[in-house]
């Protein structure tokens, strides 16, 4: 059974601070792994990433993964209010219908 | 551009009541398409899939059921909701690519109280 595990589980920092969130995963027959952010309602999509060692960046926000060692990390920088939510990391693996399994994500709270 | 729609965004039932669900994609064609449920302070776990109209892949074993009628609608149903179906729905969309894994994308979502 495939499975995601995301450290920590809650987080609070102040504005400007910088984060790096975890991502460990067992899955068979890897394909991708991605980074969602959930405010209140729908996650919407961050990054996905399936080659080791490509820096996928995206304003203050970047991401990499390590295939060999099975895990992702989510870094913001310069963390600003906007950016509290839950972070959630899913992998894609198995199979040819691209089912995503979630971790039980990350919250972040920003505090001004 | 490629939209999801969920409705209701709220609902509230008491326990033995039917439920009905919808979730339509705008902007694409032969989606696949996926329900996920969220409980209080879990991650998002994969209900039904489905690849094309009328296939309809069950995750998990539960009282809930999923049905594909059109190409870009998704229904999950129950014939009686208990406590335990209680969460946030989310519909999800994806585009089959030939090569590589594909994203998902998520529609607004239902939260569900059964009361």
């Amino acid at each position: 059974e495939d499975k995601v595990v995301q450290s920590p589980l809650s987080l609070v920092v102040h504005e400007g601070d910088t984060v790096t969130l975890n991502c460990s995963y067992e899955v068979t027959n890897f394909r991708s792994l991605l980074w969602y952010k959930q405010e209140k309602k729908a996650p919407t999509f961050l990054f996905m990433l399936t080659s080791s060692g490509i820096e996928k960046k995206s304003g203050r926000l970047s991401s990499i993964l390590d295939k060999k060692e099975l895990f992702s990390i989510l870094n913001i920088t310069a963390t600003q209010t906007g950016d509290s939510a839950v972070y959630l990391c899913a992998v894609v693996g198995g199979g040819s219908n691209y089912k995503l399994t979630f971790g039980k994500g990350t919250l972040l709270t920003v505090n001004p | 551009s490629q939209t999801i729609h969920q409705w209701p965004a709220t609902l509230v039932q008491p326990v033995g009541s039917p439920l009905s669900l919808e979730c339509t994609v705008e902007g694409t064609s032969n989606p696949n398409l996926y329900w996920y449920r969220q409980a209080a302070g879990r991650g998002l776990q994969l209900l039904f899939y489905s690849v094309g109209i009328g296939q309809i892949s069950s995750e998990v074993p539960q009282n809930l059921s999923a049905s594909r009628p059109q190409d870009r609608q998704f229904i999950l149903s129950s014939k009686k909701l208990l406590l335990s179906d209680s969460g946030f729905y989310l519909c999800a969309w994806s585009v089959l690519r030939l090569a590589g894994p594909d994203t998902q994308y998520f529609g607004p979502g239902t939260r569900l109280t059964v009361l």
